[in-house]
């Protein structure tokens, strides 16, 4: 069955910092995988997804991450957090022959000035 | 282009009556998802439908629960006799085709008392 992981429910970093979420994913065959973020009192909006190719998958607002499949994680990167990033932030996965989206529990992202 | 709209927003009931939320998804979107979140999880999912057919339903759900697509475009999902398990934020999406991301609404948030 497939599932995904983050690691650490909660994250914080100063304004400028180096951002990295966790994820690590399971899954028998080759997955399609997902990073959504969700501010607060709003919906889920994707900020980016890797299906097949580069492996190295940008997104908006500055976000990037990098499948590895021998690590079968797909973590989360920003290079210089900005305080409008404070939001929780949800990796997914879909794969096989399943039609439904998988979420993982989620991190909370803190920014401090 | 005018997004996922869900409705209520927000509904809040006794425990044992029954409610109905309303989901628009994007026109032109075939599949329409369900998804339930509570506090600190991720979101987790329900059912979803390929136009008007409900092509899978979580095991998690209980009969209590129904939901319909009657005509491949707006979507309702019934909750009976509502318990205070139910209460959560109800969430719908939709996409365009398999595999491909997710739209969300802003959600329904239910509680029930």
């Amino acid at each position: 069955a497939q599932s995904v992981t983050q690691l650490g429910s909660h994250v914080s970093v100063s304004e400028g910092a180096l951002v990295l979420l966790r994820c690590n994913y399971s899954s028998s065959v080759p997955p399609y995988l997902f990073w959504y973020v969700q501010y607060p009192n709003q919906g889920l909006q994707l900020l980016l997804k890797y299906t097949t190719g580069a492996t190295l998958v940008k997104g908006i607002n500055g976000f990037e991450a990098e499948f590895k499949k021998s690590e079968t994680s797909f973590h989360l990167t920003k290079p210089s957090a900005h305080m409008s990033d404070a939001a929780e932030y949800f990796c997914a996965v879909i794969s096989g022959n399943t039609d439904k989206l998988i979420f993982g529990t989620g991190t909370r992202l803190q920014v401090f000035p | 282009d005018t997004g996922v709209s869900q409705n209520p927003r927000h509904k809040i009931t006794k425990r044992g009556q029954n409610v109905t939320f309303r989901c628009d998804p994007i026109s032109e979107h075939n599949r329409l998802y369900w998804y339930r979140q509570t506090l600190g999880q991720g979101p987790e999912f329900l059912t979803y439908f390929q136009n008007e057919a409900q092509l899978e339903k979580s095991r998690l759900l209980s009969d209590r629960f129904s939901a319909e697509r009657p005509k491949g475009s707006f979507s309702t999902l019934e909750i009976q006799r509502t318990e205070q398990g139910d209460s959560a934020m109800y969430l719908c999406a939709s996409s365009l085709q398999r595999n491909e991301k997710l739209f969300f609404g802003s959600g329904t948030q239910l509680s029930v008392l």
